[in-house]
Protein backbone atom coordinates (compact mmCIF):
# COMPACT_ATOMS: atom_id res chain seq x y z
CA UNK A 1 0.00 0.00 0.00
CA UNK A 2 1.31 3.58 -1.00
CA UNK A 3 1.08 6.71 0.79
CA UNK A 4 -0.33 9.71 -0.84
CA UNK A 5 -0.68 12.01 1.88
CA UNK A 6 -2.85 15.42 1.59
CA UNK A 7 -1.55 19.09 3.33
CA UNK A 8 -3.21 20.98 5.07
CA UNK A 9 -6.41 18.75 6.37
CA UNK A 10 -9.10 21.69 6.61
CA UNK A 11 -8.36 25.10 5.71
CA UNK A 12 -10.87 28.52 6.24
CA UNK A 13 -10.25 31.31 4.25
CA UNK A 14 -11.58 34.65 3.45
CA UNK A 15 -13.33 35.14 0.05
CA UNK A 16 -10.94 36.83 -2.42
CA UNK A 17 -7.79 34.96 -0.60
CA UNK A 18 -6.15 32.89 -2.21
CA UNK A 19 -5.11 29.04 -1.10
CA UNK A 20 -2.83 26.52 -2.34
CA UNK A 21 -2.68 22.60 -0.84
CA UNK A 22 -0.49 20.00 -1.46
CA UNK A 23 -0.60 16.61 -2.36
CA UNK A 24 2.66 13.83 -1.73
CA UNK A 25 3.28 10.93 -3.36
CA UNK A 26 5.80 8.46 -3.82
CA UNK A 27 8.37 9.41 -6.65
CA UNK A 28 8.88 6.18 -8.23
CA UNK A 29 6.99 4.75 -11.24
CA UNK A 30 5.34 7.24 -11.70
CA UNK A 31 1.99 7.14 -14.18
CA UNK A 32 -0.74 9.67 -13.48
CA UNK A 33 -2.19 11.64 -10.70
CA UNK A 34 -5.82 13.27 -10.43
CA UNK A 35 -7.20 16.11 -8.51
CA UNK A 36 -10.92 15.98 -7.73
CA UNK A 37 -13.36 18.41 -6.32
CA UNK A 38 -15.79 16.22 -4.11
CA UNK A 39 -18.67 18.47 -2.38
CA UNK A 40 -20.58 17.33 -0.09
CA UNK A 41 -23.76 14.53 -0.81
CA UNK A 42 -22.18 14.99 -4.26
CA UNK A 43 -20.29 13.03 -6.42
CA UNK A 44 -16.27 13.95 -7.32
CA UNK A 45 -15.50 15.70 -9.85
CA UNK A 46 -12.45 15.98 -11.97
CA UNK A 47 -10.37 18.97 -11.98
CA UNK A 48 -7.15 17.83 -13.36
CA UNK A 49 -5.10 14.97 -15.12
CA UNK A 50 -1.51 14.96 -14.49
CA UNK A 51 0.87 12.89 -16.28
CA UNK A 52 4.05 14.46 -16.92
CA UNK A 53 6.60 16.30 -14.56
CA UNK A 54 6.24 19.77 -15.21
CA UNK A 55 2.75 20.00 -15.59
CA UNK A 56 1.12 23.01 -15.23
CA UNK A 57 -3.13 23.14 -15.74
CA UNK A 58 -5.74 25.52 -15.31
CA UNK A 59 -9.04 25.92 -15.04
CA UNK A 60 -10.58 29.38 -14.38
CA UNK A 61 -8.88 30.33 -11.42
CA UNK A 62 -7.79 26.90 -10.54
CA UNK A 63 -4.73 25.78 -11.43
CA UNK A 64 -2.16 22.73 -10.54
CA UNK A 65 1.46 22.06 -10.51
CA UNK A 66 3.16 18.48 -10.86
CA UNK A 67 6.49 17.56 -9.88
CA UNK A 68 7.05 13.83 -10.54
CA UNK A 69 11.03 13.63 -9.24
CA UNK A 70 10.25 14.86 -5.38
CA UNK A 71 6.84 13.04 -5.72
CA UNK A 72 4.23 16.22 -5.06
CA UNK A 73 1.34 18.59 -6.71
CA UNK A 74 0.19 21.94 -5.56
CA UNK A 75 -3.19 22.63 -6.06
CA UNK A 76 -4.06 26.71 -6.38
CA UNK A 77 -7.45 28.67 -6.29
CA UNK A 78 -7.01 32.17 -6.86
CA UNK A 79 -9.59 34.76 -5.38
CA UNK A 80 -11.24 32.10 -3.42
CA UNK A 81 -15.00 32.58 -3.28
CA UNK A 82 -17.72 30.90 -1.35
CA UNK A 83 -18.60 28.37 -4.16
CA UNK A 84 -14.72 26.85 -4.10
CA UNK A 85 -16.00 25.23 -0.62
CA UNK A 86 -15.46 21.25 -0.83
CA UNK A 87 -13.08 18.83 -0.05
CA UNK A 88 -10.37 18.53 -2.36
CA UNK A 89 -8.90 15.37 -3.39
CA UNK A 90 -6.03 13.72 -5.21
CA UNK A 91 -5.22 10.33 -6.39
CA UNK A 92 -1.93 9.02 -7.44
CA UNK A 93 -2.02 6.06 -9.95
CA UNK A 94 0.46 3.37 -10.55
CA UNK A 95 -0.86 0.14 -10.73
CA UNK A 96 -4.13 1.03 -9.04
CA UNK A 97 -5.38 4.24 -7.84
CA UNK A 98 -4.59 5.77 -4.17
CA UNK A 99 -6.22 8.73 -2.67
CA UNK A 100 -5.63 10.92 -0.18
CA UNK A 101 -7.30 11.97 2.85
CA UNK A 102 -8.51 15.09 1.08
CA UNK A 103 -8.04 18.78 1.83
CA UNK A 104 -11.74 20.49 3.35
CA UNK A 105 -11.53 23.84 1.74
CA UNK A 106 -14.19 26.33 3.63
CA UNK A 107 -14.49 29.85 2.47
CA UNK A 108 -15.85 32.39 4.25
CA UNK A 109 -17.72 35.11 2.68
CA UNK B 1 -25.03 15.57 -14.62
CA UNK B 2 -21.94 13.10 -15.25
CA UNK B 3 -23.58 11.17 -17.78
CA UNK B 4 -22.33 8.04 -15.56
CA UNK B 5 -26.29 6.15 -14.59
CA UNK B 6 -25.90 4.00 -11.75
CA UNK B 7 -28.47 1.86 -10.59
CA UNK B 8 -29.98 1.26 -8.02
CA UNK B 9 -29.28 4.71 -5.96
CA UNK B 10 -30.33 2.66 -2.67
CA UNK B 11 -30.12 -0.79 -1.51
CA UNK B 12 -31.16 -1.97 2.05
CA UNK B 13 -30.52 -5.49 2.46
CA UNK B 14 -29.29 -8.38 5.46
CA UNK B 15 -25.95 -10.05 6.30
CA UNK B 16 -25.23 -12.94 3.70
CA UNK B 17 -27.39 -11.89 1.14
CA UNK B 18 -25.77 -10.48 -2.32
CA UNK B 19 -26.60 -8.02 -4.53
CA UNK B 20 -25.33 -6.71 -8.03
CA UNK B 21 -24.67 -3.01 -8.78
CA UNK B 22 -25.00 -1.87 -12.13
CA UNK B 23 -23.34 1.14 -13.87
CA UNK B 24 -23.90 2.50 -17.35
CA UNK B 25 -20.95 5.12 -18.51
CA UNK B 26 -20.90 7.66 -20.82
CA UNK B 27 -21.26 7.37 -24.05
CA UNK B 28 -18.20 6.70 -26.09
CA UNK B 29 -15.96 5.57 -22.28
CA UNK B 30 -14.15 2.38 -22.53
CA UNK B 31 -13.37 2.61 -19.34
CA UNK B 32 -15.04 1.89 -16.29
CA UNK B 33 -14.30 2.40 -12.72
CA UNK B 34 -15.58 0.86 -9.22
CA UNK B 35 -14.76 2.61 -5.77
CA UNK B 36 -16.18 2.15 -2.18
CA UNK B 37 -16.50 5.00 0.41
CA UNK B 38 -17.14 4.32 3.98
CA UNK B 39 -18.23 5.60 6.68
CA UNK B 40 -14.97 5.52 8.53
CA UNK B 41 -12.69 5.73 5.34
CA UNK B 42 -11.69 7.58 2.58
CA UNK B 43 -12.36 6.37 -1.04
CA UNK B 44 -10.96 3.56 -1.74
CA UNK B 45 -10.64 1.91 -5.28
CA UNK B 46 -11.42 -1.38 -6.23
CA UNK B 47 -11.69 -2.31 -10.00
CA UNK B 48 -11.25 -1.06 -13.28
CA UNK B 49 -12.58 -2.23 -16.61
CA UNK B 50 -11.26 -1.40 -20.05
CA UNK B 51 -13.20 -2.38 -23.09
CA UNK B 52 -14.14 -5.67 -21.12
CA UNK B 53 -11.51 -6.85 -19.73
CA UNK B 54 -10.12 -6.13 -15.98
CA UNK B 55 -7.47 -3.67 -16.27
CA UNK B 56 -6.60 -3.07 -12.46
CA UNK B 57 -6.82 -4.11 -9.19
CA UNK B 58 -7.37 -2.81 -5.87
CA UNK B 59 -8.05 -3.89 -2.62
CA UNK B 60 -11.19 -5.86 -3.58
CA UNK B 61 -12.37 -8.50 -1.28
CA UNK B 62 -12.68 -12.19 -2.83
CA UNK B 63 -16.34 -12.04 -1.65
CA UNK B 64 -16.47 -9.29 -4.58
CA UNK B 65 -16.79 -8.92 -8.10
CA UNK B 66 -17.10 -7.25 -11.12
CA UNK B 67 -17.35 -7.71 -15.35
CA UNK B 68 -17.68 -5.16 -18.04
CA UNK B 69 -20.20 -6.62 -21.17
CA UNK B 70 -20.06 -6.05 -24.33
CA UNK B 71 -22.09 -2.67 -24.60
CA UNK B 72 -19.70 -1.60 -22.08
CA UNK B 73 -22.06 -0.92 -18.61
CA UNK B 74 -20.59 -2.87 -15.39
CA UNK B 75 -21.90 -4.82 -12.90
CA UNK B 76 -20.06 -5.17 -9.21
CA UNK B 77 -21.63 -8.23 -7.56
CA UNK B 78 -20.92 -8.55 -3.56
CA UNK B 79 -21.64 -11.70 -1.98
CA UNK B 80 -21.75 -13.16 1.77
CA UNK B 81 -22.83 -9.36 2.81
CA UNK B 82 -21.35 -8.31 5.99
CA UNK B 83 -22.10 -5.61 8.20
CA UNK B 84 -18.91 -3.49 7.62
CA UNK B 85 -19.56 -3.71 3.49
CA UNK B 86 -22.19 -0.59 3.72
CA UNK B 87 -21.24 1.80 1.70
CA UNK B 88 -21.49 4.22 -1.03
CA UNK B 89 -20.44 2.23 -4.10
CA UNK B 90 -19.06 4.47 -6.80
CA UNK B 91 -18.71 3.79 -10.24
CA UNK B 92 -16.93 6.21 -12.77
CA UNK B 93 -15.86 6.18 -16.28
CA UNK B 94 -13.37 7.54 -18.68
CA UNK B 95 -12.67 7.82 -22.51
CA UNK B 96 -9.43 5.80 -21.99
CA UNK B 97 -7.32 4.26 -19.22
CA UNK B 98 -6.06 5.69 -16.29
CA UNK B 99 -4.19 9.12 -17.65
CA UNK B 100 -7.87 10.14 -18.59
CA UNK B 101 -10.35 12.50 -16.31
CA UNK B 102 -12.83 10.38 -14.66
CA UNK B 103 -16.65 11.25 -14.07
CA UNK B 104 -18.33 9.75 -11.74
CA UNK B 105 -21.86 8.83 -11.30
CA UNK B 106 -24.07 9.62 -8.50
CA UNK B 107 -23.31 6.29 -6.59
CA UNK B 108 -25.17 3.51 -4.90
CA UNK B 109 -25.56 3.65 -1.01
CA UNK B 110 -25.98 0.43 0.31
CA UNK B 111 -27.27 -1.00 4.06
CA UNK B 112 -26.16 -4.50 5.07
CA UNK B 113 -28.36 -5.01 8.16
Amino acid sequence: ILNVEQSPQSLHVQEGDSTNFTCSFPSSNFYALHWYRWETAKSPEALFVMTLNGDEKKKGRISATLNTKEGYSYLYIKGSQPEDSATYLCAFFVDQFYFGTGTSLTVIP
Amino acid sequence: DSGVTQTPKHLITATGQRVTLRCSPRSGDLSVYWYQQSLDQGLQFLIQYYNGEERAKGNILERFSAQQFPDLHSELNLSSLELGDSALYFCASSVEGQGYEQYFGPGTRLTVT
